[in-house]
């Protein structure tokens, strides 16, 4: 799988809209790019995934470059709840391939 | 994920013991996974299943087994506890009916502690 970079930590006014980068240049057509969280110490949390179209749901915004070489996770209205961990993760989808987390951005929304 | 129960939620035992983390979910999702986390490091895959009769090695399966019981439980078992086992212990699952891309959701953890 694709290797990915991440800042690591970000800060965020609570309100404010909150965009973590992440780059993953060398992602392969099969491969999708994921977001997780992680709230100190509980389990990961499933944000959102896309391959190369934009995507959104209730949590979150994901762009995707048109080279799908970096991305971008949308928090639209930042809360103090979502200080966390936030990790990109380039995945392929063919056979099966592990959900490899590296260090991640650690996101501190304040008031 | 409310719906992934991970029991028991903390664990302190001494070295050599056995142990065993259990992992039962409702989601209906056929592939379930287990996962420990160290301090400063990310998740490491330590086995996983997509179906009943079907278990594989993840990067750190060494010291670990595990039962899949039915589609819904997975329980990890450590045969004779030693202290570098102590870790956040997650399990995870997902529906791979719908395809390979699916997401995985987690339970809340397991901290297990082995003095």
């Amino acid at each position: 799988d694709a290797k990915t970079t991440q800042p690591p930590s970000m800060d965020c006014a609570e309100g404010r809209a909150a965009n973590l980068p992440c780059n993953h240049s060398t992602i392969s057509g099969n491969e999708y790019v994921y977001w997780y969280r992680q709230i100190h110490s509980q389990g990961p949390q499933y944000i959102i995934h896309g391959l190369k179209n934009n995507e959104t749901n209730e949590m979150a915004s994901l762009i995707i470059t048109e080279d799908r070489k970096s991305s971008t996770l949308i928090l639209p209205h930042a809360t103090l709840r979502d200080t966390a961990v936030y990790y990109c993760i380039v995945r392929a989808i063919s056979g099966y391939s592990t959900l490899t987390f590296g260090k991640g951005t650690m996101l501190l929304v304040s008031p | 994920d409310a719906d992934v129960t991970q029991t028991p939620r903390n664990r302190i035992t001494k070295t050599g013991k056995r142990i065993m983390l259990e992992c039962s979910q409702t989601k209906g999702h056929d592939r379930m996974y287990w996962y420990r986390q160290d301090p400063g490091l990310g998740l490491r895959l330590i086995y996983y299943s997509f179906d009943v009769k079907d278990i594989n090695k993840g990067e750190i399966s060494d010291g670990y087994s595990v039962s899949r019981q039915a589609q819904a439980k997975f329980s990890l078992s450590l045969e004779s506890a030693i202290p570098n086992q102590t870790a956040l212990y997650f399990c995870a699952t997902s529906d791979g009916d719908r395809g390979s891309n699916q997401p995985q959701h987690f339970g809340d953890g397991t901290r297990l502690s082995i003095l």
